[in-house]
């Protein structure tokens, strides 16, 4: 099962939006809603930010929301803040009955 | 408080072999199924197994079918990942994480600190 496909970076500046893409194919992101993001910080835990697409956590800040069209889920933080500088993960389930994440995108906020 | 601590990680030589334990507290250990992540020095987070509840299920990522595999003993909240054939491409830390099911399904909800598996001569 190929990885999903992440950028391997993006950034913007605090208060902006920012948009993380998770391409996936028709035998993962494009069959199932069963697409979740993860924020990890280095050194520390990774943290579930949304799951099925769309929910959130509780504790979660509704800064996060997720998306998807198609073979390609997103995810989009909205007023930037620092304390969001890190890596992101998307994975999703796949018709083999195995879990696939992408390549991770390291978030920098100028 | 909810928590996975993983255990068992450390050197060992190519062709060798090492057994991960990974503990459950502060929930029923007995009603998740539960799964083994893991993260090489400098890549990405690569899925490696999932075993159901009651383990009556299990599966494997094509990287590593055929050489790990993976129990549990609920009286006891633990689960186990037997590693064997061991490579440098096994090198990474291994977390364990707890399957959402009715509250994040198909998700990772709630992740052990990991531990490392270094294999080298």
């Amino acid at each position: 099962q190929a990885a999903l496909t992440q950028p391997a970076s993006v950034s913007g500046s605090p208060g902006q939006s920012i948009t993380i893409s998770c391409a996936g194919t028709s035998s993962d992101v494009g069959i199932y809603n069963r697409v979740s993001w993860y924020q990890h910080h280095p050194h520390k835990v990774p943290q579930l930010i949304i799951y099925e697409v769309t929910y959130r956590p509780s504790g979660v800040s509704n800064r996060f929301s997720g998306s998807k069209s198609g073979n390609t889920a997103s995810l989009t933080i909205s007023g930037l803040q620092a304390e969001d500088e890190a890596d992101y993960y998307c994975t999703s389930y796949t018709t083999s009955d195995t879990w696939v994440f992408g390549g991770g995108t390291k978030l920098t906020v100028l | 408080q909810v928590q996975l601590v993983e255990s068992g990680g450390g050197v060992v030589q190519p062709g060798g072999s090492l057994r991960l334990t990974c503990l459950g507290s502060g929930f029923t250990f007995g009603n998740h199924a539960i799964h083994w992540v893991r993260q090489a020095p400098g890549r990405g987070l690569e899925w490696v197994t999932q075993i159901w509840f009651d383990g009556s299920q299990k599966f494997f990522a094509g990287s590593v079918r055929g050489r790990f595999s993976v129990s549990r003993d609920n009286s006891k909240n633990t689960l186990y990942l037997q590693m064997s054939s061991l490579s440098a491409d096994d090198t990474a830390v291994y977390f364990c994480a707890r399957d959402g099911q009715q509250h994040a399904p198909y998700a990772f909800d709630v992740w052990g600190q990991g531990t490392m598996v270094i294999v080298s001569s």
